[in-house]
């Protein structure tokens, strides 16, 4: 099976600081990449898939890029209501994977 | 608007089985696949397997095969995740997901862009 990592873990960013967060596959998904971020108690929120593509009445401020085995997430501006875990998640085949989370927080 | 509506908690005692139901709102339930997730407590999000609601057909994470069956009842459009031989690391709580577009034998690999509010299964004796 296709094994997802995330670095960094964690993170702690000043409120409008550029963050970016890295996913990277065991081997090559194309493009079927998705990230969600999960808020503190609440349902993880589609964020972006197909790696780059912006879910509906998601901010601007998130973009992601990258193929085959190496992604990115980013925010161009922390802002408080940005602290959450970001998950990357494989979407080629079954199984679909997630990776193990980073954790942003303000500093 | 699409709604996935999840059954209460519950507490089962090791050994036992649990079965979460995820009931289906808004769009054509046959449409797409429904997915099992589960998340432990300060833990990450574990894919657990995925359904195709016309067909019945399953497709489970290895680490869950014989423990997990994924079913359906079309008629009221729910769809249901039952976990056997319980044990104190199934703890956690448990999320269903809409997943890929499905024809009547097959669904498409996608993203999850709409998910239950999450049932907490909680294993104690």
């Amino acid at each position: 099976d296709i094994q997802m990592t995330q670095s960094p873990s964690s993170l702690s960013a000043s409120v409008g600081d550029r963050v970016t967060i890295t996913c990277r596959a065991s081997q090559g998904i194309s493009n079927y990449l998705a990230w969600y971020q999960q808020k503190p108690g609440k349902v993880p929120k589609l964020l972006i898939y197909a790696a780059s593509t912006l879910q509906s009445g998601v901010p601007s401020r998130f973009s992601g890029s990258g193929s085959g085995t190496d992604f990115t997430l980013t925010i161009s501006s922390l802002q408080p209501e940005d602290v959450a875990t970001y998950y990357c998640q494989k979407y080629n085949s079954a199984p679909h994977t997630f990776g193990p989370g980073t954790k942003v927080d303000i500093k | 608007q699409v709604q996935l509506v999840q059954s209460g908690a519950e507490v089962k005692k090791p050994g036992a089985s649990v079965k979460v139901s995820c009931k289906a709102s808004g769009y054509t339930f046959t449409s797409y696949d429904i997915n099992w997730v589960r998340q432990a407590t300060g833990q990450g999000l574990e894919w657990m397997g995925w359904m195709n609601p016309n067909s019945g057909n399953t497709g489970y994470a290895q680490k869950f095969q014989g423990r997990v069956t994924m079913t359906r009842n079309t008629s009221i459009s729910t769809a249901y995740m039952e976990l056997s031989s319980l044990r104190s690391e199934d703890t956690a709580v448990y999320y269903c997901a809409r997943g890929g577009y499905c024809s009547s034998t097959s669904c498409y690999s996608r993203y999850f862009d709409y998910w239950g509010q999450g049932t907490l299964v909680t294993v104690s004796s």
